[in-house]
């Protein structure tokens, strides 16, 4: 069965950068994308990218643009969400999900991973 | 950017009847050169990450029970479960795929009355 299992909770100072992975199986991971969708306390979601796990192209967020990474690793199908230059309104709680062809709705979701960010 | 929102923030409906839930985007998630809504729906439960429900619109995902069902095209989407379920409490987003950055609603509560 399809399975995304994701890197545990970190704390993390205000500047500091924190790298997300998000590991895949069941699937052959070369034939789908994946999404990162956070989710702050109490709130809605939103989408933060995309990776091709085929090629590693990439389709960010403008509004993180500059911030935020994602790169694949095929040796060990994982996916990395690196975000840096951390604030503390990006304490969330960090999703990957598989996309389905290409399009960007996610079929299956990791379970999450908390990032706080506090001084 | 296209802005979902969803219709009613909340909602409180009595174990075996209809909940309906609405999604509006600010433009069209129509695809004309395939008539594709680009529109899905979630679940997402306490402490869960989101379940996909629905996608193209009215597309049931496998192993969803017939009771959810989604309509709708071009800007206004509805997503109905026929016969509430204590197990359908939740908070339930649509989604657009149809450009990027991909938005969601901002969630409707469903709880039973």
């Amino acid at each position: 069965q399809v399975q995304l299992v994701q890197s545990g909770a970190e704390v993390k100072k205000p500047g500091a950068s924190v790298k997300v992975s998000c590991k895949a199986s069941g699937y052959t991971f070369t034939s789908y994308g994946i999404s990162w969708v956070r989710q702050a306390p109490g709130q809605g979601l939103e989408w933060m990218g995309w990776i091709s796990a085929y090629n590693g192209n990439t389709n960010y967020a403008q509004r993180l643009q500059g911030r935020v990474t994602m790169t694949t690793d095929t040796s060990t199908s994982t996916v990395y969400m690196e975000l840096r230059s951390l604030r503390s309104d990006d304490t969330a709680v960090y999703y990957c999900a598989r996309d389905q062809g290409g399009y960007y709705y996610g079929d299956n979701w990791g379970q999450g991973t908390l990032v706080t960010v506090s001084s | 950017d296209i802005v979902m929102t969803q219709s009613p923030d909340s909602l409180a409906v009595s174990l075996g009847e209809r909940a309906t839930i609405n999604c509006k985007s600010s433009q069209s998630v129509l695809y004309s050169s395939n008539n594709m809504n680009y529109l899905a729906w979630y679940q997402q439960k306490p402490g869960q990450p989101p379940q996909l429900l629905i996608y193209w619109a009215s597309t049931r995902e496998s192993g969803v029970p017939d009771r959810f069902s989604g309509s709708g095209s071009g800007t206004d989407f509805t997503l109905t479960i026929s016969s509430l379920q204590a197990e359908d409490v939740a908070v339930y987003y649509c989604q657009q795929y149809y450009s990027t950055p991909c938005s969601f609603g901002q969630g409707t509560k469903l709880e039973i009355k």
